[in-house]
């Protein structure tokens, strides 16, 4: 069984960076690709990036040029780093495990990020 | 704008079925993607109800079901119960974008 927690800063100003971090426990994390997933206020799913175990990235182009997405499998932990943010990035945050056949089975509890000044 | 379409919203009534529709593109479910659902209510964390098109993973009632044909997938649900009542999105991958959503679909149980 795989349990999935997240934690970063809930708060920002404009043009800060968000950072936030997931720890994975229960199974081998270098086996399987991670996601950062973002859902904004009353609106639908957002993929962010994805990382596998080697450290292969792979980016929304829309987020591409302010996003860094980074795995230490050491310690089984998944980040997520998120430059010049504006109110447009107020969302919860989620990071999500792939399964072998694709989707997304697992998932951390979200992170409600505001940006606000 | 999602790049695949759901309709914002559907709904049944208590016992009845309805089918959710999902459509992509030949650079997405066109291109022999799968399709995977998920299921959000209210203030929770979405749930992997259907893979790979039409796979239930333990625990998800045989109610929901899921097809795929062409550029399109569906989710049928039968049988509905007011605990139906929820945010469905599908996800695919594209040759391009590389992870896909729907734009969520919104069921009302009547």
């Amino acid at each position: 069984q795989v349990r999935v927690q997240q934690w970063g800063a809930r708060l920002l100003k404009p043009s800060e960076t968000l950072s936030l971090t997931c720890a994975v426990y229960g199974e081998s994390f270098s086996e399987y690709y991670w996601s950062w997933i973002r859902q904004s206020p009353g609106k639908g799913l957002e993929w962010i990036a994805e990382i596998n175990h080697s450290g292969s990235t792979y980016y929304n182009p829309s987020l591409k040029s302010r996003v860094t997405i980074s795995v230490d499998t050491s310690k089984k932990q998944l980040s997520l780093r998120l430059s010049s943010v504006t109110a447009a990035d107020t969302a919860i945050y989620y990071c999500a495990k792939t399964s072998d056949y694709g989707g997304f089975d697992y998932w951390g509890q979200g992170t409600p990020v505001t940006v606000s000044s | 704008q999602s790049v695949l379409t759901q309709p914002p919203s559907v709904s049944g009534a208590p016992g009845g079925g309805v089918t959710l529709s999902c459509t992509g593109s030949n650079s997405n479910i066109g291109a022999s993607f799968d399709v995977h659902w998920y299921q959000q209510r209210p203030g929770t964390v979405p749930k992997l109800l259907i893979y790979s098109n039409t796979n239930r993973p333990s625990g998800v009632p045989d109610r929901f079901s899921g097809s795929k044909s062409g550029t399109s997938a569906s989710l049928a649900i039968t049988g509905l119960q007011a605990e139906d009542e929820a945010d469905y999105y599908c996800h695919s991958y594209d040759s391009s974008l590389r992870v896909v959503f729907g734009g969520g679909t919104k069921l009302t149980v009547l």
